[in-house]
């Protein structure tokens, strides 16, 4: 069984389109965060959800919703799909933050 | 504010030769953690150790060590006698009492072992 799952693996969709990446954990966690890695590389936090309450929003773009309808599930809803969203965007959970994440294997969106 | 620099943006070795990583972070917090995270070329993220701000012992795991100093707030990675295999993106990480569950990485040093 995937620790942290996230679907689709791959999204390629238009700008202005609006898309949803879903993330489920099966390790029992209270946090769940979505991360954004950029063509650099470079790692940066946007959400954290702790049983289904927002605790952490970034400086993220309106057009990015998170969405947790449990502790188990935690969803990035993107509208108006730019190209600069193009990116790696990383689901991962943890029990406590001192423990360190579980990350899931990552959703590469292309927008063209 | 919380930072992690990681100034190697990339480094290539020859199979069997030792390297180290280098991690320096910044924090005024007195209880923190350290991390190092593997990302190789199919693009998950690996963990490989956790570090706690009161436990200045260097830690080994096989090929794998981990060198921590507070004096000079620094976390440095060597990989002994490395093999293709270990070549992939390496990121240290930290998170703090005050950083509200955030993990914070550095940009990450991309290492390269050639055959």
């Amino acid at each position: 069984d995937t620790a942290v799952s996230q679907t689709p693996k791959y999204l390629v969709t238009q700008m202005g389109n609006d898309k949803s990446i879903k993330c489920e954990q099966n390790l029992g966690h209270d946090t769940m965060y979505w991360y954004k890695q950029d063509s650099k590389k470079f790692l940066k936090i946007m959400f954290s959800y702790n049983n289904k309450e927002l605790i952490i929003n970034e400086t993220v773009p309106n057009r990015f919703s998170p969405k947790s309808p449990d502790k188990a599930h935690l969803n990035l809803h993107i509208n108006s799909l730019e190209l600069g969203d193009s990116a790696v965007y990383f689901c991962a959970s943890s029990q406590d933050r001192f423990y360190g994440y579980t990350f899931g294997s990552g959703t590469r969106l292309t927008v063209v | 504010a919380q930072k992690v620099t990681q100034a190697q943006t990339e480094i290539s070795v020859v199979e069997k030769e030792d390297v180290t990583l280098d991690c320096v972070y910044e924090t005024r917090d007195t209880t923190y953690y350290l991390f190092w995270y593997k990302q190789p070329p199919s693009g998950e993220l690996v963990f490989l150790i956790r570090r706690n701000s009161f436990d200045e012992q260097n830690e080994i795991s096989g090929r794998y060590s981990w060198n921590f100093q507070k004096s000079t707030s620094s976390f440095n990675f060597t990989i002994t006698a490395s093999q293709v295999v270990d070549s992939a993106v390496y990121f240290c990480a930290l998170t703090t009492m005050d950083s509200s569950y955030k993990l914070i990485f550095g940009s990450g040093t991309r290492l390269l072992v050639r055959p």
